[in-house]
């Protein structure tokens, strides 16, 4: 299996855009997971998916951002409007139920 | 809420030493932990993951032990080596939702 796939892996964009991040999971795993690193912050845990359903998006910083899983294989995060303290690398993540979970290389965003 | 902390914040070793990072976490009801390593500018990597109900694991020179009753966890690495530089996160899985420490940066220097 090729891992969780993240795309794009860098996205530099301005203040006010709109930035969307995709997600593959690993084939057959049931759960997914968005995760935020900055330096100031470390990681944390924005929004998790069972079975396609959103279970906990308490991390969601703001109502700016919003994530969907339309199946089982495809995820998107996205921010509307952007704002430059939303820069950070965004990692999703996959795992069979309670199981290990398993990282994607990250996307670095940047917001001028 | 679960809050988790790794000690200590950054460790600079000589290579070929045996060497131990702590982990801490407040809350006991948890389902597993893991360690992950993270090298700059790249994605987790997930080292070992011990259950709730096991005291350790084992992977090559690496070992983790677990003390839930205490809240805390331990990652040996024996015969340390330049490679294994790295920054280093515990884990904390509560109802599949990881609580992470700050994290531990190692560097082995030759």
């Amino acid at each position: 299996d090729a891992g969780v796939i993240q795309s794009p892996r860098h996205e530099v964009t301005e203040m006010g855009q709109e930035v969307t991040l995709r997600c593959k999971p690993i084939s057959g795993h049931n759960s997914l997971f968005w995760y935020r690193q900055t330096m100031m912050r470390g990681l944390e845990l924005l929004i998790y998916f069972n079975n396609n359903v959103p279970i906990d998006d308490s991390g969601m910083p703001e109502d700016r951002f919003s994530a969907k899983m339309p199946n089982a294989s495809f995820s998107t995060l996205k921010i509307q409007p952007s704002e430059p303290r939303d820069s950070a690398v965004y990692f999703c993540a996959s795992s069979l139920s309670e199981e290990r979970q398993y990282f994607g290389p990250g996307t670095r965003l940047t917001v001028t | 809420k679960q809050e988790v902390t790794q000690i200590p914040a950054a460790l600079s070793v000589p290579e070929g030493e045996n060497l131990v990072l702590n982990c801490s976490f407040t809350d006991s009801a948890i389902y597993n932990l893991q360690w992950f390593r993270q090298d700059p500018g790249k994605g987790l990597t997930s080292l070992l993951l011990i259950q709730s109900s096991q005291r350790e694991q084992t992977s090559g020179r690496l070992n983790a032990s677990l003390d839930k009753s205490s809240g805390r966890s331990t990652l040996y690495i024996a015969a340390s080596q330049p490679g294994d530089s790295a920054t280093y996160l515990c884990a904390v899985n509560a109802g599949n939702m990881l609580t992470f420490g700050g994290g531990t940066r190692l560097m082995v220097k030759p």
